[in-house]
């Protein structure tokens, strides 16, 4: 079964509009970890938020937020005011607690294109 | 400074070569990693070192050799690959192999590898 489920595998935004990238994810784990990687054309994965299981806040960094759903098990990524440069394929991730080290599973990912 | 490098960034090589890809980052992370990533597909998660020890191994064939010389440096050697190993070869680091709080995992640009 998959664990990570990107369900839209591309999307589109006008610039300086908001996006929401959809991400859930399977876990009996109650300790658990989701990530938001942003992969533009060049290659590198930037990692861009985190969300630990037990933070009772939604995580925030910049323009990028996570909407948290824990009870529904899902871990949107909400891009506000976008812009041409967050054009990217974009992946989310989770790490589980029963997982040695730190392994990652990822999603299919959303390609994301802004337009002017 | 967050910056993992890797070199080369591009590689072409025939089936009969050796050659070897290199990682290197100065954060002061003591985990490494090598994840394969096909065109359009997740990365796949290879190897993992956790303070210079190979803790996961994903079944890879032996013709991909992982060595971590210290907590800095991660190389791949490469032997007697297939044209079906031609990928993007990313390299990441993370502060442990453990679950510690987020924990995330920066990754270098890749290296583009052909095998001809």
């Amino acid at each position: 079964a998959q664990k990570i489920t990107q369900t839209q595998p591309g999307m589109f935004v006008q610039e300086k509009e908001a996006v929401t990238l959809d991400c859930t994810y399977d876990t009996s784990d109650q300790s658990y970890g989701l990530f938001w990687y942003k992969q533009p054309s060049s290659g590198e994965m930037i990692f861009l938020i985190y969300q630990g299981s037990y933070d009772e806040q939604n995580a925030t960094e910049g323009r990028y937020s996570l909407n948290f759903q824990k009870a529904r098990k899902s871990a949107n990524l909400v891009i506000s005011a976008s812009q041409l440069g967050d054009s990217a394929m974009y992946f989310c991730a989770m790490r589980e607690a029963e997982t040695s080290g730190s392994r990652l599973t990822f999603g299919e990912g959303t390609q994301l294109t802004v337009n002017p | 400074d967050t910056e993992v490098t890797q070199t080369p960034k591009h590689l072409v090589m025939g089936m009969t070569n050796k050659k070897s890809l290199k990682c290197e980052q100065h954060m002061g992370h003591r985990a490494m990693y090598w994840y394969k990533q096909k065109a359009k597909k997740p990365p796949e998660l290879m190897f993992v070192y956790s303070y210079e020890k190979l803790s996961i191994n994903e079944s890879v064939p032996s013709r991909f050799s992982p060595e971590c010389p210290n907590s800095s440096l991660l190389n791949l050697h490469l032997h007697a690959l297939q044209p079906e190993d031609s990928a993007l070869y990313l390299c990441a680091s993370s502060q442990d192999g453990g679950r510690a709080r987020a924990n995330e995992q920066y990754f270098g640009p890749g290296t583009r590898l052909t095998v001809t």
